[in-house]
């Protein structure tokens, strides 16, 4: 079973507009942390976002906010104020904190294109 | 440098030869990470060291792989007689400790194409 799935291969946003890029995972552990990062065409990975199995509130950072539902597996990503600069690769990832070793698990992605 | 770096950048391997890709952490960043990045994928897991100590291999695709850290800091992922299936862009990140709440810094990624 996929452990991170992004459904959304490919998504259109105009700029300025909110975007809501889907993920969920799967995991039978208690303590998890679930990431969200940025991959531009230049090829490095920016991390966006953090949420712990724990925390309670959903985590914002800037522009960015992860719509975190635990009881529905579900860890989205929200970009408000769509910029052009925000076209890339955006990768949901997860890592375990009993069974899942040291390693981060990652989504296929999903390509935002901003339009101007 | 402030960031991870990675070197080369490029690397292009007749099938069969033996490469070596570098990474040099964050200084002081304990956690180091190995990542496989084929085209049009996310990255997938292949190692973790904790300083010097390698304790995750699970992700490593065959014995032809190989990663060490032997003080602690600079990291080396040599795979032998490269195939082209091994062609992938190669990540390597580091994080100040192994915590699942630790965000991991990449480098730039080698880009390796076998022939």
């Amino acid at each position: 079973a996929q452990k991170i799935t992004q459904t959304q291969p490919g998504m259109f946003v105009q700029e300025k507009e909110a975007v809501t890029l889907d993920c969920t995972y799967d995991t039978s552990d208690q303590s998890y942390g679930l990431f969200w990062y940025k991959q531009p065409s230049s090829g490095e990975m920016i991390f966006l976002i953090y949420q712990g199995s724990y925390d309670e509130q959903n985590a914002t950072e800037g522009r960015y906010s992860l719509n975190f539902q635990k009881a529905r597996k579900s860890a989205n990503l929200v970009i408000s104020a769509s910029q052009l600069g925000d076209s890339a690769m955006y990768f949901c990832a997860m890592r375990e904190g009993q069974t899942g070793g040291f390693k981060t698990i990652f989504g296929a992605g999903t390509r935002l294109f901003v339009k101007a | 440098g402030a960031g991870v770096s990675q070197s080369p950048r490029y690397k292009v391997a007749k099938r069969g030869q033996d490469v070596a890709l570098r990474c040099d952490p964050i200084s002081g960043h304990v956690s180091l990470f190995w990542y496989q990045q084929a085209l049009g994928q996310g990255p997938e897991f292949l190692t973790y060291f904790q300083n010097e100590a390698q304790l995750d291999k699970s992700g490593l695709p065959s014995d032809r792989f190989f990663a060490e850290r032997p003080e602690g800091s600079v990291s080396t992922l040599k795979i032998q007689r490269t195939q082209q299936e091994d062609s992938a862009v190669y990540l390597c990140a580091s994080s100040l400790r192994g915590g699942v709440n630790n965000e991991q810094f990449f480098g730039p990624g080698t880009r390796l194409t076998v022939l």
